[in-house]
């Protein structure tokens, strides 16, 4: 069975520009979440949608957003990039209470 | 507000030794879970343990052992005999019920050398 699946594995852009993230849920899993690995501030919650439908939100503004896709697949979009976005961004997705996570994207900002 | 606050930053141990990652956690809710990823350098999380705050049962699974303290909010992770391949970034995480978002400690980097 594949696991959680995320592209690009690297993504390098300049500052104002847009990046775009996508991941791939486990075959039945509903729910994905997006989390923020940046250096020195640890792991934080972005987004979670489930069945289409975004259900939280963590302390981001809002020029981090995102959708889920009717297969459940998930993309990330972080508009208006600065140099603090630079970050490993993992998704995860589950079906009950276990999240399994992808091996995220390396988001370049220069 | 949920806080989960892994206090060892890093830690470096020598192959064999037994080395335990403590936990530490704040939340409001009765029903919660508790959960113990790791993250080799590849970057991906892998699951290790979940625990509901209705279980405090120890567990053990090979050379990993857990200890799950709802007296002292504690859920410390236990590695017996470490191996090198053990090193890694050891995150501790709670949720306050099932589909909620994880709240993850900062992370504890174990190193272990040969």
């Amino acid at each position: 069975e594949a696991g959680v699946t995320q592209s690009p594995t690297h993504l390098i852009k300049t500052r104002g520009q847009q990046a775009t993230l996508r991941c791939s849920p486990i075959s039945g899993h509903t729910s994905v979440y997006w989390y923020q690995q940046a250096l020195g501030l640890g792991l934080q919650f972005l987004l979670w949608y489930d069945e289409g439908e975004e259900r939280n939100r963590g302390n981001f503004p809002p020029r981090f957003s995102g959708r889920q896709f009717p297969n459940y697949s998930s993309e990330l979009n972080v508009n208006a990039l600065e140099l603090e976005d630079s970050a490993l961004y993992l998704c995860a997705s589950s079906l009950t209470f276990q999240a399994f996570f992808g091996q995220g994207t390396r988001l370049t900002v220069v | 507000a949920q806080k989960v606050t892994q206090a060892q930053t890093e830690i470096s141990v020598v192959e064999k030794e037994d080395v335990t990652l403590d936990c530490v956690y704040e939340t409001r809710d009765t029903t919660y879970y508790l959960f113990w990823y790791k993250q080799p350098p590849s970057g991906e999380l892998v699951f290790l343990i979940r625990r509901n705050s209705f279980d405090e049962q120890n567990e053990i699974s090979g050379r990993y052992s857990w200890n799950f303290q709802k007296s002292t909010s504690s859920f410390n992770f236990t590695i017996t005999a470490s191996q090198v391949v053990d090193s890694a970034v050891y995150f501790c995480a709670l949720s306050d019920q099932a589909g909620t978002a994880l709240i993850f400690g900062k992370g504890t980097t174990l190193s272990v050398s040969s």
